[in-house]
C-alpha cells in the first residue's frame, strides 16, 4: 500500500540555520509528492510539489527533489527564519488514495 | 486563498450525540474531502466526494458518513459522537484527481470538535 514515514520532531534551529526534513514513502507505480506547512490554528497550505523522477519543487527558499531511486522527498531551505517555525507534512497523491507523514514541528529561534 | 469555509469552527459535545460539519467552497472545485487530525498520524482520509451525490470512504471511514448535495457543500456526520472521534477536521478541495495541476488539495481552516 501507500505510506509516508516523515523525521519525527520537534527540530529547532537557530536563525539562518540549515533545514532538512526527511521523508520516504512507499507506493506503487508513480505517485506525486507533496509538502504542505501548517502554521497555528490554520489548515495545511500547499509548500511545493512534484509530479515525477527527478522533478525539483521549491518555493519560497525551500527544496525538494523527487527521488525514486532512494524513494524520498526530502525538506531543505539553506537559511531558515523565525516565520517559518511551523508543521511541515510530507504526503503523497497516488490516484485517489492521499496519505500524510505524520508531520514535523519546526521551531526557528532567533 | 482557495474560498473555504467551515463550520462550525469549535464545537464540544456529548457522547451518543449526532453531530455535522460543513464544508462550503466558492470554487466550484468537483472533489472534496474530509480529513481528521490526531497528534502522530498527520491526516487520515474518512471520506471524498468525486461529484455531487458521489462519494467514496477513505482510511477511516468507520462511525462517518457524508453527503454532497450541492457542488458548494459537502457535509460530514457523526450519527453517534464518540470519545475517540475528538479531533481536528479539515475539509479540502481540488479540481482533478489524476497528477497535473489540478490535483492539489486545498484546506479549509478546520474544526476543532470534542467529545466528551
Amino acid at each position: 500500500g501507500n505510506s509516508v514515514t516523515q523525521m519525527e520532531g520537534p527540530v529547532t534551529l537557530s536563525e539562518e540555520a540549515f533545514l532538512t526534513i526527511n521523508c520516504t514513502y512507499t507506493a506503487t507505480g508513480y505517485p506525486s509528492l507533496f509538502w504542505y506547512v501548517q502554521y497555528p490554528g490554520e489548515g495545511l497550505q500547499l509548500l511545493l510539489k512534484a509530479t515525477k523522477a527527478d522533478d525539483k519543487g521549491s518555493n519560497k527558499g525551500f527544496e525538494a527533489t523527487y527521488r525514486k531511486e532512494t524513494t524520498s522527498f526530502h525538506l531543505e531551505k539553506g537559511s531558515v527564519q523565525v516565520s517559518d517555525s511551523a508543521v511541515y507534512f510530507c504526503a503523497l497523491r497516488n490516484n485517489n488514495d492521499m496519505r500524510f507523514g505524520a508531520g514535523t514541528r519546526l521551531t526557528v529561534k532567533p | 486563498d482557495a474560498g473555504i469555509t467551515q463550520s462550525p469552527r469549535h464545537k464540544v459535545t456529548e457522547t451518543g450525540t449526532p453531530v455535522t460539519l460543513r464544508c462550503h467552497q466558492t470554487e466550484n472545485h468537483r472533489y472534496m474531502y474530509w480529513y481528521r487530525q490526531d497528534p502522530g498520524h498527520g491526516l487520515r482520509l474518512i471520506h471524498y466526494s468525486y461529484g455531487v451525490k458521489d462519494t467514496d470512504k477513505g482510511e477511516v471511514s468507520d462511525g462517518y458518513s457524508v453527503s454532497r448535495s450541492k457542488t458548494e457543500d459537502f457535509l460530514l456526520t457523526l450519527e453517534s459522537a464518540t470519545s475517540s472521534q475528538t479531533s481536528v477536521y479539515f475539509c479540502a478541495i481540488s479540481e482533478a484527481l489524476a497528477a497535473g495541476e489540478g490535483e492539489t488539495q486545498y484546506f479549509g481552516p478546520g474544526t476543532r470538535l470534542l467529545v466528551l
